[in-house]
């Protein structure tokens, strides 16, 4: 398979507790986002790579919120000490030098 | 700041008829994209048309085209000879050349009925 890929697909976790999530990139794609979905809404902007450094945030990335990508390739998002408004779909897109973005499957999280 | 709105929650179309569904944005850039993209229930979003803003021409691919009225900051989606399949939530998004960072909007859930 040659698109985007998400790992794990659904989380389940109390609050309080950290996660990660990994995203796989389209090969020679050099530039990785993640977006935010919550129910009824559209994906919300989080963060972008181009290639390992990351060149913007959102304010929805508050501290508790870290992403990476080292070595270019493949990028994790962690969030710790999970809160209740947490809970959403995260999605990992990656799009080639001229642009337009393709998304991954996203990872549903769930805080308890 | 830029925005994105789309104004219609939720439309219905007969199937092989032809629906339009509406986005407006706001920018002070001169230079962007426009994207439809396309998320079925629990699958991933697709990318459905994308238009440059600096080409006049509008969009198509098959039966999906676009208007594209950059004076009026409008950019509609037209599906011709709806499907079964065509029933998702439809996604506006505007992206600033550069940084390609997107900003959607609410969302249009279509229904298609047989």
């Amino acid at each position: 398979d040659t698109g985007v890929s998400q790992d794990p697909r659904h989380k389940i976790t109390k609050r309080g507790q950290n996660v990660t999530f990994r995203c796989d990139p389209i090969s020679e794609h050099n530039r990785l986002y993640w977006y935010r979905q919550t129910l009824g809404q559209g994906p919300e902007f989080l963060t972008y790579f181009q290639n390992e450094a990351q060149l913007e945030k959102s304010r929805l990335l508050s501290d508790r919120f870290s992403a990476e990508r080292p070595k270019g390739s493949f990028s994790t998002l962690e969030i710790q000490r999970t809160e209740q408004g947490d809970s959403a779909m995260y999605l990992c897109a990656s799009s080639p030098p001229g642009g337009g973005q393709f998304f991954g499957p996203g990872t549903r999280l769930t805080v308890l | 700041a830029q925005t994105v709105t789309q104004s219609q929650p939720e439309m219905s179309v007969q199937e092989a008829e032809t629906v339009t569904l509406s986005c407006t944005y706001d920018t002070s850039e001169s230079d962007y994209y426009l994207f439809w993209y396309k998320q079925p229930p629990s699958r991933q979003m697709i990318l459905v048309i994308r238009q440059e803003a600096y080409k006049q021409q509008n969009a198509t691919e098959n039966r999906f085209s676009v208007n594209f009225q950059k004076a009026a900051k409008s950019f509609s989606l037209k599906i011709s000879d709806s499907q079964l399949g065509d029933a998702a939530m439809y996604f506006c998004a505007y992206g600033r050349t550069g940084t390609y960072k997107y900003i959607f909007g609410t969302g249009t859930r279509l229904k298609v009925l047989a």
